[in-house]
């Protein structure tokens, strides 16, 4: 079935870095999500991203939609305490425009 | 506005034993899900509400656990009887419609001994 690979599965970076993390599948998808997850939350949606090439900015992160729509890039820019989560890719599923399939997640730690 | 609602927040229970969950979507979302996540993963979906009725539960254990949505507003996820397997954070999420934003609860952390 459809599956979305993240990479790296965690990263610790000082604070004031930039981060960079991707999301791969073997499949094409229209649309590619980026969501946070707080410890003890559930995940709020941050970039949606819905053509190929699309490159989008919130703030300090800006995601791209990869040409060949099998991958998206997030990166965070001038890190900050408040940064550390979990950050996951997710997608519709093919058959299923209104089924999501999400990432296994890259762990992402702010050191002071 | 308050956002999806769930209870309770924690649950330890002993294998073999029941439990439910509930979940309070945000106002005017016709469409609910339920997602299970396991340590370490992301969500993955076990069932889609449109209003009261269930349009995708193919991933739903029907075996032991079920759902309901009586009156197309709250919603409860039961399983019966619990697995060790069953060891999870059990989210809901709501949206205005079905590919709209999802907006999802903080989660249950079920821990079944």
């Amino acid at each position: 079935g459809q599956q979305l690979n993240q990479s790296p599965q965690s990263m610790f970076i000082q604070e004031g870095e930039d981060v960079s993390m991707n999301c791969t599948s073997s499949s094409i998808f229209n649309t590619w999500l980026w969501y946070k997850q707080d410890p003890g939350e559930g995940p709020v949606l941050l970039i949606a991203l819905y053509k190929a090439g699309e490159l989008t900015s919130n703030g300090r992160l800006t995601a791209q939609f990869g040409i060949t729509r099998k991958d998206s890039f997030l990166n965070i820019s001038a890190s900050i305490p408040s940064d550390v989560g979990i950050y996951f890719c997710a997608g519709p599923k093919s058959g299923s425009a209104r089924q999501l399939t999400f990432g296994s997640g890259t762990q992402l730690t702010v050191l002071p | 506005e308050a956002g999806v609602v769930q209870s309770p927040r924690y649950k330890i229970i002993e294998k073999k034993q029941p439990v439910a969950f509930w979940c309070n979507p945000i106002s005017g979302h016709n469409t609910l899900y339920w997602y299970r996540q396991n340590l370490g993963q992301g969500p993955e979906l076990l069932i889609r509400y449109e209003n009261e009725e269930a349009v995708d539960d193919s991933q739903l254990p029907k075996d032991r656990f079920s759902a309901e949505r009586l009156k197309g507003v709250d919603s409860t996820l039961k399983i019966q009887p619990a697995e060790l397997g069953d060891s999870a954070v059990y989210l809901c999420a709501s949206s205005p419609s079905p590919g709209n934003e999802q907006f999802f609860g903080p989660g249950t952390r079920l821990t079944v001994l």
